[in-house]
């Protein structure tokens, strides 16, 4: 089974400088998805960005971009210029290729809660 | 439409109530979940439905019973809860083919056992 941890359960930042959220994951499998959600409390979960692990290039998704590091296993999430709609839970997730049945679903960290001030 | 709209938003029902949760998507994605998340947890996963058939986790009770009548449509159907179970649920769909596409969540239901 897969392991996802995130080791920081809280996180600040000021407005408009650079924040860091790590996540690390455990996996037998050589080919699977990664991913960055964001929860404000607004409850709803909202994909920041993902990563397929075939792929070398880090993905880049305007302010966000992530530092994958597949020996490591290791997927970190780096926000520039934060602002203050950025603050939330941030939740890593795995997903295995399987696409149907239990073995299709997102398997959770922690959660990281990043709080933005002025 | 890109959504999944879940209702209600906020339930509150005793423990010998019978309710009924409801998501849908009109996106065509054929695979379909519900998340049960605890206060300050990660979302857990209760129930799959891929092109409307039905995958469990098998922790989850009984009283805990989904149903999804068509692709677009999915239901949880809730029967002698506990307090325990007072929890936000989600429901998230993704297309069957694309697992890199991620899942798009729904705002969920706020439940409140009684």
């Amino acid at each position: 089974a897969q392991t996802v941890t995130q080791s920081q359960p809280e996180m600040s930042v000021q407005e408009a400088e650079t924040v860091t959220l790590s996540c690390t994951y455990d996996t037998s499998e050589s080919d699977y998805y990664l991913f960055w959600y964001k929860q404000p409390p607004s409850r709803q979960m909202i994909l920041v960005i993902r990563q397929e692990a075939y792929k070398q290039q880090n993905a880049t998704e305007n302010r966000f971009s992530v530092n994958f590091q597949k020996a490591a296993k290791s997927f970190s999430l780096k926000i520039s210029d934060s602002q203050l709609g950025d603050a939330a839970m941030y939740f890593c997730a795995y997903r295995s290729l399987a696409s149907t049945g239990t073995a299709s679903k997102l398997t959770f960290g922690t959660g990281t809660r990043l709080q933005v001030t002025l | 439409d890109t959504e999944v709209t879940q209702t209600p938003k906020h339930l509150v029902m005793g423990m010998t109530n019978k309710k009924s949760l409801k998501c849908e998507q009109h996106m065509g994605h054929r695979a379909m979940y519900w998340y049960k998340q605890k206060a300050k947890k990660p979302p857990e996963l209760m129930f799959v439905y891929s092109y409307e058939k039905l995958s469990i986790n098998e922790s989850v009770p009984s009283r805990f019973s989904p149903e999804c009548p068509n692709s677009s449509l999915l239901n949880l159907h809730l029967h002698a809860l506990q307090p325990e179970d007072s929890a936000l649920y989600l429901c998230a769909s993704n297309p069957p083919g694309k697992a890199n596409y991620g899942y798009t969540f729904g705002s969920g239901t706020r439940l409140t056992v009684v």
